[in-house]
């Protein structure tokens, strides 16, 4: 069975600053990705970052990065120069297997960037 | 290309009635996955369907179901609405096997439910 775990439901932080926001997991697969998925209010949900858990180097995308800890089983996320657009609810997220149509998400973390 | 399309987007039911939401997929995707949005359950997964056929499922009653067609467009029912049922429904497809597989999930704009 796989498990995602969001510890802070809620989160803020200043422009231009930096966040991080936390990620626990717990999966019996040895090969598995991990996601970040960011939803804007009443906007669809889209993909921040993506990690493959054979991969020891953490992504990157632009500003945002991840923190892999795999022993852990534990999958940050840091947003650099945080800018009034990246308002939105993000959510972890991990696939059952390979089959990306079940998708285990933990429960989200609100985040508010002030301007 | 077209991303995912989800009708109706906005829906306004009393209990006991039933409900069918479409989702189409982003072409060539033939995973099509339904998820429940509600502020105190997070998203919960619901079913899968691939090929036409439900390939995973979640722990929801039988008052919802699904389908899917041969054109990989799928539609989930929820039938005897209760109060409950109020939430975002999201579909995602993926291209599910192969190279263009990378596990990602492409979700539709939702359609949210209330139950009155």
């Amino acid at each position: 069975a796989q498990t995602v775990t969001q510890s802070q439901p809620e989160m803020s932080v200043q422009e231009a600053e930096t966040v991080t926001l936390s990620c626990t997991y717990d999966t019996s697969e040895n090969n598995y990705y991990l996601f970040w998925y960011k939803q804007p209010p009443s906007r669809q949900m889209i993909l921040v970052i993506r990690q493959e858990a054979y991969k020891q180097q953490n992504a990157t995308e632009n500003r945002f990065s991840v923190n892999f800890q795999k022993a852990a089983k534990s999958f940050s996320l840091k947003i650099s120069d945080s800018q009034l657009g990246d308002t939105a609810m993000y959510f972890c997220a991990s696939p059952a297997n390979t089959n990306a149509g079940k998708s285990t998400f933990g429960d989200g973390t609100t985040l508010t960037v002030k301007p | 290309k077209a991303g995912v399309t989800q009708t109706p987007r906005y829906l306004i039911k009393t209990r006991g009635q039933q409900v069918t939401l479409s989702c189409s997929p982003i072409s060539g995707h033939r995973s099509v996955s339904w998820y429940q949005q509600t502020p105190g359950q997070g998203l919960q997964f619901l079913f899968e369907y691939f090929s036409e056929t439900q390939r995973n499922k979640g722990n929801f009653p039988g008052r919802f179901s699904g389908r899917q067609f041969s054109n990989s467009r799928s539609e989930m029912n929820v039938s005897t609405l209760e109060l409950g049922d109020s939430a975002l429904y999201l579909c995602a497809s993926s291209p599910d096997r192969g190279p263009a597989n990378t596990g990602e999930l492409f979700f539709g704009e939702g359609s949210r439910l209330t139950v009155l």
